[in-house]
């Protein structure tokens, strides 16, 4: 079956913006993460679902950044008022329960 | 603050040369992950190790978990240029939560 997908693979949008982000994970899988990739370096995780629920958000950096999932299917995540220091690459992983997590190739920002 | 430090940061050798990377934290992990990232894609899980001092061999690749599930290491036997690309491993939490804490990485490079 089909892997991870997001979209859009590349973002370029003006400081200021809102932006959207979104991840369609494997199907049937019941967990879900984003995280986000500075240029070349680990990854910062920022939320991780169980179904539609949100138990972890801790990793969110401000409260310009949320994240819903819909159906235990899709998710997006919303980035307001975007910031330069918010360019990055964000990636999605889901996984089902606790097993293997499949990453997505991932959504580059640039905040011009 | 959870931390996975990773060393060295970046490493180039030639080909047939070993090498060892290491994942260290102060926090205790349920499991342990190394993942192995290239350019414009997520990363790829390599192996999962969740007993302390086990040990785990993929081909030229041997991971061990720590005796006291703090701390990894990869050790890459006769290493290949399509070794090349960013190793990174990742510790989980499982109280109360289910997340994984990435490490800032490493970057290897082997010349042909």
């Amino acid at each position: 079956g089909a892997g991870v997908s997001q979209s859009p693979s590349n973002k370029v949008t003006e400081k200021g913006k809102d932006v959207e982000l979104r991840c369609d994970p494997i199907s049937g899988h019941t967990a879900l993460y984003w995280y986000r990739q500075s240029l070349g370096q680990g990854l910062e995780f920022l939320i991780y679902f169980q179904g539609n629920s949100a138990p972890d958000k801790s990793g969110l950096p401000s409260d310009r950044f949320s994240a819903e999932r819909t159906g235990g299917s899709v998710s997006t995540l919303t980035i307001q008022r975007t910031q330069q220091e918010d360019s990055a690459v964000y990636l999605c992983a889901s996984s089902w329960g606790t097993d293997t997590q499949y990453f997505g190739p991932g959504t580059r920002l640039t905040v011009l | 603050t959870q931390l996975l430090e990773q060393s060295p940061q970046f490493l180039s050798i030639q080909e047939g040369e070993n090498l060892t990377v290491y994942c260290n934290s102060s926090s205790v992990f349920s499991s342990l992950q190394w993942y192995r990232q290239e350019p414009g894609e997520g990363p790829v899980l390599l192996v999962t190790v969740v007993t302390g001092g086990e040990v785990k061999k993929l081909k030229r690749l041997t991971f061990q978990f720590g005796d006291a599930r703090k701390d990894s290491s990869l050790h890459i036997t006769a290493a290949q240029p399509g070794d090349t690309g960013l190793y990174l491993c990742a510790g989980a939490f499982t109280s109360g939560t289910y997340k994984y804490i990435f490490g800032t990485g490493t970057r290897l490079k082997v010349l042909a």
